[in-house]
């Protein structure tokens, strides 16, 4: 089955810094890639997708790359602020695959005002 | 607005004793998710509902059960809920298997078992 890992576990940097987080998977057959941001006592919420036919999506100061031939994808958050502090969690799924999403192991991101 | 509402928000129970915890969906998507989310991990499905078909993953123990009565309600139910049961319990929705593009997560359920 799919395998998707995320590093670092944790990344600290300053207020207007950019942070990235990247993630891997092992099924070649994933084409779709979600992430999540999970702020403390919350769900997951979607801040962000790609799917395989795109190599980057931009949205504001969230972007998402996605590269197929060496199977991992990158989120960047630019210009960060003390709001984007949250746990992010990458995710990996295949159309049609009854196992749905993959989550990585989530990265804890911390923004120092 | 359309959303995924789990109740309660906390929940403590004694080890041993049954609990229910509960979602509810606006979104009239056909398929349901329950996963638990232990302290710093990320979301482990349990099982799903694609409608009425009830689909459990391998791994999850026969302790953890669901019931869906209808389209907008799914309840996770723990028959003896045991001290390593303590977890967040995540409710999600899918408008189909197989497309999880507008897959929308609940505000969980924290639980503790005391």
């Amino acid at each position: 089955g799919e395998n998707v890992e995320q590093h670092p576990s944790t990344l600290s940097v300053q207020e207007g810094d950019s942070a990235v987080i990247k993630c891997t998977y092992s099924d070649s057959a994933s084409n779709y890639f979600p992430w999540y941001k999970q702020e403390l006592g919350k769900g997951p919420q979607l801040i962000i997708d790609i799917r395989s036919n795109v190599g980057e999506k931009k949205d504001q100061r969230i972007a998402v790359t996605l590269n197929k031939t060496a199977k991992h994808f990158s989120l960047h958050i630019t210009e960060t602020q003390p709001e984007d502090s949250a746990v992010y969690f990458c995710a990996a799924s295949r159309s049609g695959s009854a196992r749905q999403l993959t989550f990585g192991s989530g990265t804890q991101l911390t923004v120092l005002p | 607005d359309a959303m995924v509402i789990q109740n309660p928000r906390y929940q403590v129970t004694q080890f041993g004793k049954p609990v229910t915890l509960s979602c509810s969906q606006t979104l009239n998507h056909n398929v349901m998710y329950w996963y638990q989310q232990k302290s710093s991990q990320a979301p482990k499905l349990l099982f799903h509902y694609y409608d009425k078909d009830f689909n459990n993953e391998a791994d999850t123990p026969d302790n953890f059960q669901s019931r869906r009565p209808n389209t907008s309600f799914c309840f996770l139910d723990i028959r003896s809920p045991g001290l390593g049961d303590t977890a967040m319990y995540l409710c999600a929705t899918s408008r189909d298997l197989g497309n999880v593009e507008g897959y929308t997560f609940g505000s969980g359920t924290r639980l503790t078992v005391v």
